[in-house]
């Protein structure tokens, strides 16, 4: 069993950056995939990123993913952002007896 | 498209049963790819995976092991739905319930129903 831990909160500017981690506690970040929903207020998640780094459908290349075996964390970038990226972010990885181990989320403000 | 319509009582009294339907529309509850799930959302414990039903050469359940005493999740294939029933339950059973497919059965919920507002009160 592992856990997933993100930061609580970030901040950033319309047009900036965000990068939001998420750092497995144990066991390897590459040994299973990664997953990021976005949560809106109101609305059920929807995924924005799967395999750690492949988007769906209709998700613009503004969001990207990436894992890092040296920090056991993954990533959540998204770039040129806009009023409407302002959501809630959870990661999310698959373990044996549980394939829906997510991370506690993390709260993306865009002001 | 593929749709997941939820329905089921917004209030259970406790020590009773909760109840909750998901109806597929776009797949099949069948399908031998992917997985049916229902996962909670609440404030004191996040997103919570629940369990899930899904047909292979026959049908399997997993449940998670915080409610694994008390759960039940199943197929119903004359409908192309899933249910889930959860016994027992207490004010901490309070959340927001979601049915999710998971297309491949390792976890990636790529649609889930409108979600459940239930309160555990008496």
């Amino acid at each position: 069993n592992f856990m997933l831990t993100q930061p609580h909160s970030v901040s950033e500017s319309p047009g900036k950056t965000v990068i939001i981690s998420c750092t497995r506690s144990s066991g390897s970040i590459a040994s299973t995939y990664v997953q990021w929903y976005q949560q809106r207020p109101g609305d059920a998640p929807t995924m924005v990123i799967y395999e750690d780094n492949q988007r769906p459908s209709g998700v613009p290349d503004r969001f990207s993913g990436s894992i890092d075996s040296s920090s056991n964390s993954a990533s959540l970038t998204i770039s040129g952002l806009k009023t409407e990226d302002e959501a809630d972010y959870y990661c999310q990885s698959y373990d044996t007896n549980n394939p829906g181990v997510f991370g506690g989320g993390t709260k993306l403000t865009v002001l | 498209q593929i749709q997941l319509q939820q329905s089921g009582p917004g209030l259970v009294k406790p020590s009773q049963t909760l109840s909750l339907t998901c109806a597929i529309s776009g797949d099949s509850v069948s399908s031998t790819s992917a997985a049916w799930s229902w996962i909670r959302q609440s404030p004191s414990r996040g997103l919570e995976w629940l369990g899930r039903t899904y047909y292979r050469t026959k049908w399997y359940s997993d449940y998670a092991t915080s409610v694994k005493s008390r759960i039940t999740i199943k197929p119903d294939t004359s409908n192309n739905q899933f249910s889930l029933q959860l016994q027992s339950v207490t004010p901490e059973d309070t959340a927001l319930y979601y049915c999710a497919r998971d297309r491949s059965g390792y976890g990636y919920f790529d649609h889930w129903g409108q979600g459940t507002r239930v309160i555990v009160s008496s």
